[in-house]
This record gives C-alpha cells, sequence and structure tokens, in this order.
C-alpha cells in the first residue's frame, strides 16, 4: 500500500555502468519530482514532470535521463556513473505542482558509485 | 526566491512542546510557507503548509506572524520518534505558475527523555 515506491532501494555499482531507478505512485498525482540528497544532507530537485511533461530541468548532466511512461511513474536513468553520483535519490510526487498542495516522498534509493 | 533561516538546532523535553521557528523576512504575498521534516535518512515528510493564516492538522500546528515575516511550527507534545530535521520552506511559484520545494538546512530537533 506505498503511496510512493521506489526500486532499487539501494544500489551498488562500478564508475562508468548505466543504471536505473524506478519510481511509482498509487496516489492519482499529477506531478512528480526527482530529488538529491548528497552527503551533506542537502536535498535538491533535479526534475519535475507534470502528466508525464518535463517541467523542471535543474541544470543536471545529460547522463541523468527521466523517463515517464505515463503519470503514475517516473525513473530515472543514469549514464557513464560517476564517484559524485553517490547519493540518495527521491521520488516524490504531488496533486499538482503548484502552491497549495504537499509532496509525498519515497524511501530514497541509496546510490554508491565505486 | 524567498529564502528561509533556521536554527540549526534544537533541543526539547519530551512531553513538552516543541516551537521551531523560521524566518523568510522576502516571502512574498502569493508563497505558501511549508513545513517537512526527515527522519533519519526516510524520505521527508510533509508536516502541514499555511498562508496567512494559522493552521492546525493532527501533527502540528503553524504560526505565522501578521507580516508573514516568520512562523513557528509546534509540535504540542513532542516525542522521542519526533526527532528529526525540520524544513521550513518557502514554495516558488515560477512564471508558468509550477512551484518547486527547495529545502534549506533545516533544525535539526532532538526530543530527549
Amino acid at each position: 500500500d506505498t503511496a510512493v515506491s521506489q526500486t532499487p532501494k539501494y544500489l551498488v555499482t562500478q564508475m562508468g555502468n548505466d543504471k536505473s531507478i524506478k519510481c511509482e505512485q498509487n496516489l492519482g498525482h499529477d506531478t512528480m519530482y526527482w530529488y538529491k540528497q548528497d552527503s551533506k544532507k542537502f536535498l535538491k530537485i533535479m526534475f519535475s514532470y507534470n502528466n508525464k511533461e518535463l517541467i523542471i530541468n535543474e541544470t543536471v548532466p545529460n547522463r541523468f535521463s527521466p523517463k515517464s511512461p505515463d503519470k503514475a511513474h517516473l525513473n530515472l536513468h543514469i549514464n557513464s556513473l560517476e564517484l559524485g553520483d553517490s547519493a540518495v535519490y527521491f521520488c516524490a510526487s504531488s496533486p499538482r505542482d503548484r502552491a497549495g498542495y504537499g509532496y509525498t516522498f519515497g524511501s530514497g534509493t541509496r546510490l554508491t558509485v565505486v | 526566491d524567498a529564502k528561509t533561516t533556521q536554527p540549526p538546532s534544537m533541543d526539547c523535553a519530551e512531553g513538552r512542546a516543541a516551537n521551531l521557528p523560521c524566518n523568510h523576512s522576502t516571502i512574498s504575498g502569493n508563497e505558501y510557507v511549508y513545513w517537512y521534516r526527515q527522519i533519519h535518512s526516510q524520505g521527508p515528510q510533509y508536516i502541514i503548509h499555511g498562508l496567512k493564516n494559522n493552521e492546525t492538522n493532527e501533527m502540528a500546528s503553524l504560526i505565522i506572524t501578521e507580516d508573514r515575516k516568520s512562523s513557528t511550527l509546534i509540535l504540542p507534545h513532542a516525542t522521542l520518534r519526533d526527532t528529526a530535521v525540520y524544513y521550513c520552506i518557502v514554495r516558488v511559484v515560477g512564471s508558468s505558475n509550477t512551484g518547486k520545494l527547495i529545502f534549506g538546512q533545516g533544525t535539526t530537533l532532538q526530543v530527549k527523555p
């Protein structure tokens, strides 16, 4: 019954590999997001999709490519992984990407690049 | 973008009210104040939000000053499970009427027995 679910929960991989993180929400929300939390615990928005359409791209390297096959899913694909990509990645959703609505976050995917 | 200032850390005795302050002196008229918390590397959890009026829900109360330049989150009876990082966020509304949550450093609240 998890509202926003991410898989995998943990991901350890070598530099240069390509990996994907999946996110699904069963809340009927229109908007989904990816956030990155680095080792200093700062949470930064990466992308936002509204009903499958990209609306926010926070100058994230091209190696990161989000894909939203439908409004309930937002996956994150990362090419040529680098050490600096190690972080916890959180997916979130909200009813609409407007003020007045709260976000629901997933439990995170801890990515470690070695 | 309006920014927020919070104390880096606070302590609170279990069972007492925890009052977490936040300054947002550059807030615009159409920007909401949101509060989230993050418990030990879990995903951030929405607590409450408000625009002008004070708000209360099952988790907390939000008191916003009349000039809207500051607010206080109140946890009426703090428990050990309320130990977390609390984020005060002003919701940015861009030209396309899309907003995004920008997290600062937050306040680490330690509830002590």
